[in-house]
């Protein structure tokens, strides 16, 4: 059964960094798209960035609000998913999902359950 | 970027009502849509997928059409445990991008 577990979330001052991770299990993350995903409080879903799987090239792509300062990356020896944040704004407060379909590419059957990531002074 | 039009923002229907949501796609998507739901606290959860296909487990109530630029959801019968808000998401074009979501109540 594929299963993600996020963790890493937090409060952070404007400015500063945080680096989320995802476990996942189940599959081998390396055969995977990976992406992350965040829900700002009482708004919509919101594309954060991907990464394809390894035999696809590992490419990685963020959303424009993001880029530059967000980094996604893998340790395949430990199955897990991290997103780096630095540089973070009040706008980026968000619960963040990390989701895949394995071989499903941007077709998400399964979400972690998300981890809280609060940026405020 | 392809924006994804959604309506109703929010809907109120009886148990066993029929409910449809549309999507508007900004540009030609082909069928690169799928549909979540979000329920109150929980992640989302995928029922639709390529427009119109039915994810492994979720009840046939549920279905999907179109392709191109407009897409509809559809709940057959509304069931109390259908409460939850729904959102598009195309996947044609970077960046993915998701409707603005339907809140569906009880009336």
């Amino acid at each position: 059964e594929v299963q993600l577990v996020e963790s890493g979330g937090g409060w952070v001052k404007p400015g500063g960094s945080l680096r989320l991770s995802c476990a996942a299990s189940g599959f081998n993350l390396s055969n995977a798209w990976m992406s992350w995903v965040r829900q700002a409080p009482g708004k919509g879903l919101e594309w954060v960035g991907r990464i394809k799987s390894k035999t696809d090239g590992g490419t990685r792509d963020y959303a424009a609000p993001v880029k530059g300062r967000f980094t996604i990356s893998r340790d395949d020896s430990k199955n897990t998913l991290y997103l780096q944040m630095n540089s973070l704004k009040t706008e980026d407060t968000a619960m963040y999902y990390c989701a895949t379909g394995v071989l499903r590419y941007f077709v998400w059957s399964s979400w972690g359950q998300g981890t809280l990531v609060t940026v405020s002074s | 970027d392809i924006q994804m039009t959604q309506s109703p923002s929010s809907l109120s229907a009886s148990v066993g009502d029929r409910v449809t949501i549309t999507c508007q796609a900004s540009q030609d998507i082909s069928n690169y849509l799928n549909w979540y739901q979000q329920k109150p606290g929980k992640a989302p959860k995928l029922l639709i997928y390529d427009a119109f296909n039915l994810e492994t487990g979720v009840p046939s109530r549920f279905s999907g059409s179109g392709s191109g630029t407009d897409f509809t959801f559809t709940i057959s019968s509304l069931q109390p445990e259908d409460i939850a808000t729904y959102y598009c998401q195309q996947f044609d074009n970077l960046p993915l991008t998701f409707g603005g979501g339907t809140k569906v109540e009880i009336k």
